[in-house]
């Protein structure tokens, strides 16, 4: 079945470094391709999303590119701030599952002053 | 406009009762998913709701049950709670329920069982 898998965490950076947090999906055609992002507390929020291959999501900062030929997508952000701590989710929605998300496990980030 | 509500907030039930809770969607929004998160498991897809309709349930036993009613708003039920039940629940909607429109989440139910 369809699944993904995420880098594990966590991930610790210092402020202004750079972010990178590995996503690979397994799945049976094109499906859509979510970041989302959670915060003590808090429910999921989306952070961003890519339809089809090749395409770039971008949100506050953060990017991550739709890639069919290594079935990644990976999330980057050039600079990040100690209010990006929380936990990151990779997720792909099944074609047939009518909103069904599968989510990777979550990375959590950390970033120090 | 408002967000994704779901009450109660916090919730605390002894093995063997039973439990309801509930989804408000984002107005106009017709598609409502709830899904499970623990800490062993992650986060988990129970079923979606469509026009009073369930179109699609993931993998959970029979106790875990849900409905729509014709304003949207959705809840689920757990029967003979175990204490395995204990996790977050998150309730997400959508416009229509496709593939790929993005779901916008509550801020879940924490559910414990004593």
């Amino acid at each position: 079945g369809d699944s993904v898998t995420q880098m594990e965490g966590p991930v610790t950076l210092s402020e202004e470094a750079f972010l990178t947090i590995n996503c690979t999906y397994t799945a049976t055609g094109y499906p859509s391709l979510f970041w989302y992002v959670q915060y003590p507390g808090e429910g999921l929020q989306l952070l961003l999303k890519a339809t089809k291959a090749d395409d770039k999501g971008s949100n506050k900062g953060f990017e991550a590119t739709y890639r069919k030929e290594t079935t990644s997508f990976h999330l980057e952000k050039g600079s990040v701030q100690v209010s990006d701590s929380a936990v990151y989710f990779c997720a792909l929605s099944d074609l047939g599952g009518y909103n069904k998300l599968i989510f990777g496990a979550g990375t959590r980030l950390a970033v120090h002053p | 406009k408002a967000g994704v509500t779901q009450t109660p907030r916090y919730l605390i039930k002894t093995r063997g009762q039973q439990v309801t809770l509930s989804c408000s969607p984002i107005s106009g929004h017709r598609s409502v998913s709830w899904y499970q998160q623990t800490p062993g498991q992650g986060l988990q897809f129970l079923f979606e709701y469509f026009s009073e309709t369930q179109r699609n349930k993931g993998n959970f036993p029979g106790r875990f049950s849900g409905r729509q009613f014709s304003n949207s708003r959705s809840e689920m039920n757990v029967s003979t709670l175990e204490l395995g039940d204990s996790a977050l629940y998150l309730c997400a909607s959508s416009l229509e329920g496709g593939s790929n429109q993005p779901q916008h989440f509550g801020d879940g139910t924490r559910l414990s069982i004593l």
